[in-house]
């Protein structure tokens, strides 16, 4: 079964500034699909952006950007230009290729911004 | 709107007793997904159906179970709740079984068992 890990549980970053979330995860695939999603306090979970395991290049989505180390099966999250409506808990998730597969999630991050 | 419908979005009830929870997925989507989340496990899958098969089950109890009706929406039924069945129960969906685009949640059921 793929595992997914999350450090730093909580983390505050000032209004405009960087953070970086860290996540690995382990498996034994060659072929996957990574994500984040974001959980606001609406509890709604929203998908940030997407990493497929056989591209090289890293996903881009506006200010959310991620470091995609397949070999150190390591997938964090970059935010940039943090804004208060980026206050949420963060979540990374897996999922392997073929039709009877499921996104496996992580514990989460919470990101506080602070103004 | 994401497009996934939950209903209830909230549900108080006693111990022992049961209660159903209802998706309606994305229009178009013909895969469904649920998902509990608790403080204590995360978030845990449940279940899958695609186009009204049941796909794939995870830590799912034998005290719930789910089904797909031909009109793609889908109910998890929950019975002699404990208080540990307290958690926030997402409804996901997805095009495809596997949903590698990622799949879109729903806004969630509140269940509080007391």
């Amino acid at each position: 079964a793929q595992t997914v890990t999350q450090s730093q549980p909580e983390m505050s970053v000032q209004e405009a500034e960087t953070v970086t979330l860290s996540c690995t995860y382990d498996t034994s695939e060659n072929n996957y699909y990574l994500f984040w999603y974001k959980q606001p306090p609406s509890r709604q979970m929203i998908l940030v952006i997407r990493q497929e395991a056989y591209k090289q290049q890293n996903a881009t989505e506006n200010r959310f950007s991620v470091n995609f180390q397949k070999a150190a099966k390591s997938f964090s999250l970059k935010i940039s230009d943090s804004q208060l409506g980026d206050t949420a808990m963060y979540f990374c998730a897996f999922m392997t290729t073929g039709g009877n597969n499921r996104l496996a999630f992580g514990k989460g991050n919470q990101v506080v911004v602070i103004p | 709107d994401s497009g996934v419908t939950q209903t209830p979005k909230h549900l108080i009830t006693a111990t022992g007793q049961r209660v159903t929870l209802r998706c309606s997925p994305r229009s178009g989507d013909l895969s469904v997904y649920w998902y509990q989340q608790s403080l204590d496990q995360g978030l845990q899958f449940l279940i899958q159906y695609y186009n009204g098969e049941e796909r794939a089950k995870g830590n799912i109890l034998e005290r719930f179970s789910a089904q797909q009706f031909p009109d793609l929406h889908s109910e998890l039924n929950l019975s002699s709740l404990e208080l540990g069945d307290s958690a926030l129960y997402f409804c996901a969906s997805s095009l495809t079984s596997g949903g590698p685009y990622g799949y879109t949640f729903g806004s969630g059921t509140r269940l509080t068992v007391v």
